[in-house]
């Protein structure tokens, strides 16, 4: 497709399992962002991928959260030992300009945990 | 980091009026973009704004760069109920990598 496409859309998982969500971002676009956005509320700043650059991972709550992406094109974002205050939609957004300027988002991975 | 303070944090309006909302910052920005985000969706971008004192006009929308650098307001005029949604501030880190994101303004239309 022509954006950014999120996978799953949806995930329900027990406290204490690991989720991994997937994100493709937009062909060509060198930059890729992972956001947080607990209900109601803004949008949090977890990670960002620019080229071959090392990634800025300083929005990461805790050791338990990852990403990695591979190719320079899909990230995974993965969360160990999933906790209850994990719950949240996770977007990513991708972007072809290398100062973050305009970001084109997914529709999100919403995550529920239990 | 550098923080957005963006206000009114939620409004409820009539089909019809118009509707203002702002972002303001301690710290300079280069750079000021207003997202929307209806439910269930990404945000997505409405306006840029790239200097200081710029105006610039998207249909009903018009956004306004601050002179100071350190504000910039939304304005949308005539407000109809596809209107609904979240609207966010945004504006670059300094450093490059990141963009900052206000708590965002929820607005509600009733027809």
């Amino acid at each position: 497709g022509a954006g950014v496409s999120q996978s799953p859309s949806n995930k329900v998982t027990e406290k204490g399992k690991d989720v991994e969500l997937r994100c493709d971002p937009i062909s060509g676009h060198t930059a890729l962002y992972w956001y947080r956005q607990s209900l109601g509320q803004g949008l949090e700043f977890l990670i960002y991928f620019q080229g071959n650059s090392a990634p800025d991972k300083s929005g990461l709550p805790s050791d338990r959260f990852s990403a990695e992406r591979t190719g320079g094109s899909v990230s995974t974002l993965t969360i160990q030992r999933t906790q209850q205050e994990d719950s949240a939609v996770y977007l990513c957004a991708s972007s072809n300009r290398r100062s973050g300027g305009e970001l084109f988002f997914g529709e999100g991975s919403r995550l529920t945990v239990l | 980091g550098q923080q957005l303070n963006q206000s009114p944090q939620s409004m409820f309006i009539q089909e019809g009026e118009d509707v203002s909302m702002n972002c303001t910052s301690s710290s300079i920005f280069n750079t000021w973009l207003w997202y929307k985000q209806d439910p269930g969706e990404g945000p997505v971008l409405l306006i840029a704004l790239y200097k200081a004192g710029e105006l610039t006009s998207n249909g009903r929308l018009t956004a306004q760069f601050g002179i100071t650098r350190k504000d910039s307001f939304l304005n949308i005029s005539a407000s109809i109920p596809s209107d609904v949604g979240i609207y966010f501030c945004a504006a670059p880190q300094t450093s490059g990598s990141r963009l900052t994101f206000g708590e965002g303004t929820q607005l509600t239309v009733n027809p």
